[in-house]
Protein backbone atom coordinates (compact mmCIF):
# COMPACT_ATOMS: atom_id res chain seq x y z
CA UNK A 1 0.00 0.00 0.00
CA UNK A 2 0.97 3.58 -0.33
CA UNK A 3 3.45 4.78 2.47
CA UNK A 4 5.41 7.72 3.96
CA UNK A 5 8.58 7.58 6.11
CA UNK A 6 9.99 11.02 7.57
CA UNK A 7 13.43 10.96 8.95
CA UNK A 8 12.97 10.52 12.81
CA UNK A 9 12.54 13.47 14.98
CA UNK A 10 13.01 15.44 17.26
CA UNK A 11 15.22 17.28 15.38
CA UNK A 12 17.54 20.35 17.23
CA UNK A 13 19.16 23.24 15.06
CA UNK A 14 20.08 26.57 16.06
CA UNK A 15 18.69 29.98 14.54
CA UNK A 16 19.99 30.55 11.07
CA UNK A 17 21.17 26.87 10.47
CA UNK A 18 20.31 24.90 7.20
CA UNK A 19 17.54 22.85 7.61
CA UNK A 20 16.52 19.41 5.90
CA UNK A 21 13.71 16.63 6.49
CA UNK A 22 13.91 13.91 4.77
CA UNK A 23 10.74 12.26 3.15
CA UNK A 24 10.58 9.29 0.71
CA UNK A 25 7.41 7.66 -0.38
CA UNK A 26 5.97 4.23 -1.71
CA UNK A 27 2.90 4.63 -3.96
CA UNK A 28 1.57 3.49 -7.16
CA UNK A 29 1.06 5.73 -10.12
CA UNK A 30 2.21 9.11 -9.86
CA UNK A 31 1.13 11.03 -6.42
CA UNK A 32 0.73 14.34 -5.16
CA UNK A 33 2.88 15.59 -2.74
CA UNK A 34 2.63 17.55 0.51
CA UNK A 35 4.12 18.80 3.60
CA UNK A 36 2.16 20.22 6.10
CA UNK A 37 3.24 22.39 9.56
CA UNK A 38 1.47 21.88 12.72
CA UNK A 39 2.29 24.26 15.10
CA UNK A 40 1.99 23.68 19.27
CA UNK A 41 -2.15 23.46 20.44
CA UNK A 42 -2.98 23.60 16.69
CA UNK A 43 -4.62 22.10 13.82
CA UNK A 44 -2.17 21.10 10.23
CA UNK A 45 -1.66 24.11 7.79
CA UNK A 46 -0.28 23.73 4.37
CA UNK A 47 2.99 24.38 3.85
CA UNK A 48 3.74 23.81 -0.11
CA UNK A 49 2.46 20.90 -2.35
CA UNK A 50 3.95 19.23 -5.42
CA UNK A 51 2.26 17.55 -8.00
CA UNK A 52 4.17 15.93 -11.00
CA UNK A 53 7.67 14.86 -11.14
CA UNK A 54 10.17 17.93 -11.18
CA UNK A 55 7.99 20.18 -9.38
CA UNK A 56 9.06 22.79 -6.39
CA UNK A 57 6.87 23.55 -4.03
CA UNK A 58 7.83 26.82 -2.16
CA UNK A 59 6.52 28.55 0.93
CA UNK A 60 7.51 30.98 3.78
CA UNK A 61 11.45 30.38 2.66
CA UNK A 62 10.70 26.32 2.73
CA UNK A 63 11.51 24.58 -0.50
CA UNK A 64 10.93 20.35 -1.55
CA UNK A 65 11.48 19.49 -5.09
CA UNK A 66 9.28 16.54 -6.42
CA UNK A 67 11.84 13.37 -6.97
CA UNK A 68 10.55 10.92 -8.72
CA UNK A 69 13.36 8.77 -9.42
CA UNK A 70 14.59 9.01 -5.68
CA UNK A 71 11.06 9.18 -4.99
CA UNK A 72 11.54 11.50 -2.57
CA UNK A 73 10.10 15.24 -1.27
CA UNK A 74 12.78 16.39 0.87
CA UNK A 75 11.92 19.80 2.93
CA UNK A 76 14.95 22.22 2.92
CA UNK A 77 14.94 25.70 4.57
CA UNK A 78 18.49 27.78 4.23
CA UNK A 79 18.25 29.72 7.81
CA UNK A 80 15.62 28.53 10.17
CA UNK A 81 14.32 31.11 13.00
CA UNK A 82 12.75 30.67 16.22
CA UNK A 83 8.91 30.38 14.89
CA UNK A 84 9.44 27.63 12.48
CA UNK A 85 9.71 25.30 16.03
CA UNK A 86 6.67 22.96 15.03
CA UNK A 87 5.87 19.62 13.54
CA UNK A 88 6.35 19.09 10.14
CA UNK A 89 4.14 16.13 8.20
CA UNK A 90 5.11 14.67 4.26
CA UNK A 91 1.57 13.72 3.02
CA UNK A 92 1.07 12.09 -0.38
CA UNK A 93 -1.91 11.33 -2.52
CA UNK A 94 -2.09 8.51 -4.55
CA UNK A 95 -2.57 9.43 -8.83
CA UNK A 96 -3.43 12.73 -7.06
CA UNK A 97 -7.06 11.82 -6.72
CA UNK A 98 -7.16 9.37 -3.31
CA UNK A 99 -6.72 10.19 0.67
CA UNK A 100 -3.85 11.58 2.01
CA UNK A 101 -1.70 9.18 3.99
CA UNK A 102 0.70 11.06 6.29
CA UNK A 103 3.97 10.17 7.62
CA UNK A 104 4.74 9.96 11.23
CA UNK A 105 5.69 13.48 11.65
CA UNK A 106 9.17 15.32 12.60
CA UNK A 107 9.11 17.82 15.67
CA UNK A 108 11.10 21.15 14.87
CA UNK A 109 12.77 23.15 17.66
CA UNK A 110 15.25 25.84 17.02
CA UNK A 111 17.36 27.48 20.19
CA UNK A 112 17.87 31.30 19.61
CA UNK B 1 -13.07 35.11 7.95
CA UNK B 2 -13.59 32.21 6.43
CA UNK B 3 -12.62 28.42 7.87
CA UNK B 4 -13.00 25.57 9.68
CA UNK B 5 -13.93 25.75 13.78
CA UNK B 6 -13.77 22.82 15.84
CA UNK B 7 -15.90 22.86 19.40
CA UNK B 8 -15.01 22.53 22.38
CA UNK B 9 -11.03 22.48 22.55
CA UNK B 10 -11.13 20.13 25.38
CA UNK B 11 -13.09 17.91 26.22
CA UNK B 12 -13.60 15.13 29.11
CA UNK B 13 -16.05 12.26 29.45
CA UNK B 14 -16.27 9.45 31.39
CA UNK B 15 -16.09 5.73 29.98
CA UNK B 16 -18.66 4.52 28.47
CA UNK B 17 -20.44 7.38 27.37
CA UNK B 18 -20.77 8.82 24.05
CA UNK B 19 -19.75 11.71 22.52
CA UNK B 20 -19.68 14.41 19.92
CA UNK B 21 -17.43 16.32 18.23
CA UNK B 22 -18.82 19.21 16.12
CA UNK B 23 -16.96 20.93 13.05
CA UNK B 24 -18.13 23.28 11.21
CA UNK B 25 -16.39 25.29 7.33
CA UNK B 26 -17.47 28.39 5.87
CA UNK B 27 -15.43 27.80 2.95
CA UNK B 28 -18.55 26.52 0.74
CA UNK B 29 -16.10 23.26 0.19
CA UNK B 30 -17.86 19.78 -0.98
CA UNK B 31 -15.23 17.79 1.32
CA UNK B 32 -14.83 17.15 5.05
CA UNK B 33 -12.59 14.95 6.53
CA UNK B 34 -12.30 13.62 10.55
CA UNK B 35 -8.70 12.48 11.63
CA UNK B 36 -7.62 11.04 14.65
CA UNK B 37 -3.57 12.23 16.22
CA UNK B 38 -1.57 10.12 18.25
CA UNK B 39 1.72 10.94 20.01
CA UNK B 40 4.57 9.42 17.21
CA UNK B 41 2.02 8.97 15.00
CA UNK B 42 0.97 10.83 12.21
CA UNK B 43 -2.84 11.20 11.03
CA UNK B 44 -5.32 8.88 10.17
CA UNK B 45 -8.29 8.94 8.66
CA UNK B 46 -11.46 8.41 10.43
CA UNK B 47 -14.53 8.98 7.97
CA UNK B 48 -14.86 11.35 4.81
CA UNK B 49 -17.41 12.97 3.12
CA UNK B 50 -17.17 14.21 -0.75
CA UNK B 51 -21.13 15.44 -0.51
CA UNK B 52 -23.96 16.18 1.54
CA UNK B 53 -25.89 12.99 2.37
CA UNK B 54 -22.81 10.73 2.03
CA UNK B 55 -20.02 9.51 3.57
CA UNK B 56 -17.18 6.74 3.63
CA UNK B 57 -15.62 4.98 6.07
CA UNK B 58 -11.86 5.68 6.44
CA UNK B 59 -8.84 3.68 7.71
CA UNK B 60 -10.07 3.39 11.75
CA UNK B 61 -13.89 4.14 11.38
CA UNK B 62 -14.91 1.43 14.13
CA UNK B 63 -16.38 2.93 17.11
CA UNK B 64 -17.17 6.01 15.78
CA UNK B 65 -20.21 7.43 13.52
CA UNK B 66 -20.70 10.65 11.47
CA UNK B 67 -23.49 12.66 9.69
CA UNK B 68 -23.19 15.25 6.95
CA UNK B 69 -27.08 16.34 6.66
CA UNK B 70 -25.19 20.03 5.89
CA UNK B 71 -22.49 21.09 3.75
CA UNK B 72 -21.20 23.25 6.12
CA UNK B 73 -21.52 20.80 9.15
CA UNK B 74 -20.01 17.11 9.65
CA UNK B 75 -20.04 16.03 13.50
CA UNK B 76 -18.27 12.87 14.84
CA UNK B 77 -19.36 10.95 17.11
CA UNK B 78 -17.27 8.66 19.63
CA UNK B 79 -19.26 6.03 20.79
CA UNK B 80 -18.73 3.95 23.38
CA UNK B 81 -17.51 1.17 21.43
CA UNK B 82 -14.51 2.95 20.56
CA UNK B 83 -11.84 1.08 22.97
CA UNK B 84 -8.98 3.69 23.16
CA UNK B 85 -11.08 7.04 22.53
CA UNK B 86 -8.41 9.35 24.14
CA UNK B 87 -6.90 11.09 21.22
CA UNK B 88 -6.37 14.54 19.16
CA UNK B 89 -9.04 14.97 17.12
CA UNK B 90 -8.89 16.97 13.53
CA UNK B 91 -11.07 18.27 11.44
CA UNK B 92 -10.75 19.02 7.70
CA UNK B 93 -12.32 20.04 4.15
CA UNK B 94 -11.47 20.37 0.83
CA UNK B 95 -12.71 22.10 -2.14
CA UNK B 96 -12.97 18.96 -4.09
CA UNK B 97 -12.59 15.28 -3.32
CA UNK B 98 -9.56 13.40 -1.99
CA UNK B 99 -6.48 14.81 -3.06
CA UNK B 100 -6.94 18.43 -3.23
CA UNK B 101 -5.55 20.38 -0.63
CA UNK B 102 -7.03 20.03 2.88
CA UNK B 103 -8.16 22.85 5.71
CA UNK B 104 -7.42 22.09 8.98
CA UNK B 105 -10.03 22.89 12.02
CA UNK B 106 -7.40 23.83 15.50
CA UNK B 107 -8.63 20.12 17.03
CA UNK B 108 -10.42 18.76 19.84
CA UNK B 109 -8.60 17.27 22.62
CA UNK B 110 -10.90 14.61 24.12
CA UNK B 111 -9.91 12.47 27.10
CA UNK B 112 -12.03 9.75 28.55
CA UNK B 113 -11.80 9.34 32.12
Amino acid sequence: GDSVTQMEGPVTLSEEAFLTINCTYTATGYPSLFWYVQYPGEGLQLLLKATKADDKGSNKGFEATYRKETTSFHLEKGSVQVSDSAVYFCALSARGNEKLTFGTGTRLTIIP
Amino acid sequence: DGGITQSPKYLFRKEGQNVTLSCEQNLNHDAMYWYRQDPGQGLRLIYYSQIVNDFQKGDIAEGYSVSREKKESFPLTVTSAQKNPTAFYLCASSHRGLGDTQYFGPGTRLTVL
